[in-house]
């Protein structure tokens, strides 16, 4: 079965400082990945996903992700973090039945930015 | 464009009590999801449907009914509230066969007390 893990509960960083988020998944065949962010008190939105081809893939926000098959790796990036990017981040891997997306979620990772 | 609509926002119930939660969406989706959000878990697929008319369990379905009598809607049902079911709770919709992105509502907070 698909799992997800997202080692860092909750990470602090400095307005305009860069920020990596981790995430390690374990899956036998080719995943579809994902990052949601939550913000407080609101739904997940989609932030990328990743499906094939370049392993190095843009979302909205100036965020990016890469697909690193030899570590099961997705981790999520930004070079320079805002007060706005403040939430609760999720990794997802996604297998289809029926033709229907279902997604297993990591643990979630909370960012606060100090100003 | 209202997207997934979830009533009600909060609710407290007392344990055993029933209650309903209602999913709506107006994007004419084919699947339709009900999650549960706990902290340091993410998310949990409780139930799924790839349809009108079909329901299918996920991952922890137990002590939760689900149906989708109409495509737009996709309801909850507790029909005897434990504690352990405080949660907060999101649906969400996907387009068509392989449609591989989901809009997610805002979530309804439930407390069993």
């Amino acid at each position: 079965a698909q799992s997800v893990t997202q080692p860092d509960i909750h990470i602090t960083v400095s307005e305009g400082a860069s920020l990596e988020l981790r995430c390690n998944y374990s899956y036998g065949a080719t995943p579809y990945l994902f990052w949601y962010v939550q913000s407080p008190g609101q739904g997940l939105q989609l932030l990328l996903k990743y499906f094939s081809g370049d392993t190095l893939v843009q979302g909205i926000k100036g965020f990016e992700a890469e697909f690193k098959r030899s570590q099961s790796s997705f981790n999520l990036r930004k070079p320079s973090v805002h007060w706005s990017d403040a939430a609760e981040y999720f990794c997802a891997v996604g297998t289809f039945i029926q033709g229907a997306q279902k997604l297993v979620f990591g643990q979630g990772t909370r960012l606060t930015i100090n100003p | 464009n209202a997207g997934v609509t979830q009533t009600p926002k909060f609710r407290v119930l007392k344990t055993g009590q029933s209650m309903t939660l209602l999913c709506a969406q107006d994007m004419n989706h084919e699947y339709m999801y009900w999650y549960r959000q706990d902290p340091g878990m993410g998310l949990r697929l409780i139930h799924y449907s790839v349809g009108e008319g079909t329901t299918a369990k996920g991952e922890v379905p137990d002590g939760y009914n689900v149906s989708r009598l109409k495509k737009q809607n996709f309801l909850l049902g507790l029909e005897s509230a434990a504690p352990s079911q405080t949660s907060v709770y999101f649906c969400a919709s996907a387009g068509g066969y392989g449609a591989n992105v989901l809009t997610f509502g805002a979530g309804s907070r439930l407390t069993v007390l």
